[in-house]
């Protein structure tokens, strides 16, 4: 059974810091993905990541993807205060002969002026 | 391009009655999942359909949980009767086609309380 594992789960921090947020894995995926969502909103697509190596930066925020160790990183740089939302990582997998999109617990980041 | 439509936003009900939820996806989209939110918790998907068959419901409770896609577009997911534990956020997602090149896109979701 494929499971997904992010920590924290619960992350504050000040602005202009950095922090980095992990997912872990347990069996093979070609596909990684990491959502923003915001209270009472839904899932907005930050980044795909597809292989080994695998590295992808928008503003503050940049994803790898180690596909042998079954890590991805979600780093954030010099954290601004819009940043305040929970992070989800999202691994897809074949389970029981289909093909889904299995989620990690979230992570509720919370940056403070 | 329009996104995934959901309705209502919103639904309280009491335990024991029933509820429906409505999906619209994006035009085009083939595949369709709706997910089960809990508060504090990651989406668990219910069930998927490929144009209007089901992929895979493994997760659905069938006992009380029902969804359809009857002309492969719209889709309602039904809870009879729902327990208080139903409380959760459904959110509903497309994709272009079935399979892991292909990525969801998820609508606003209906917040459901069961009291």
């Amino acid at each position: 059974e494929l499971k997904v594992e992010q920590n924290p789960l619960f992350l504050s921090m000040q602005e202009g810091k950095n922090y980095t947020i992990y997912c872990n894995y347990s069996t093979t995926s070609d596909r990684l993905y990491w959502y923003r969502q915001d209270p009472g909103k839904s899932l907005e697509s930050l980044f795909v990541l597809l292989s080994n190596g695998a590295v992808k930066q928008e503003g503050r925020l940049m994803a790898s993807l180690d596909t042998k160790a079954r890590l991805s990183t979600l780093h954030i740089t010099a954290a601004v205060h819009d940043l305040s939302a929970t992070y989800f990582c999202a691994v897809d997998g074949i389970i029981q002969g289909a093909q889904k999109l299995v989620f990690g617990q979230g992570t509720r980041l919370t940056i403070n002026p | 391009e329009a996104g995934v439509a959901q309705s209502p936003r919103y639904k309280i009900i009491e335990k024991r009655q029933s509820v429906a939820f409505w999906c619209n996806p994006i035009s085009g989209h083939a595949t369709l999942y709706w997910y089960q939110q809990i508060l504090g918790q990651g989406p668990k998907l219910l069930i998927q359909f490929q144009n209007n068959g089901v992929v895979d419901d493994s997760q659905l409770p069938k006992d009380r949980f029902s969804a359809e896609r009857l002309k492969g577009v719209d889709s309602t997911l039904k809870i009879q009767p729902a327990k208080l534990e139903d409380s959760a956020v459904y959110l509903c997602a497309s994709s272009l086609d079935l399979g892991i090149s292909y990525e969801q896109y998820f609508g606003p979701g209906t917040r459901l309380t069961v009291t």
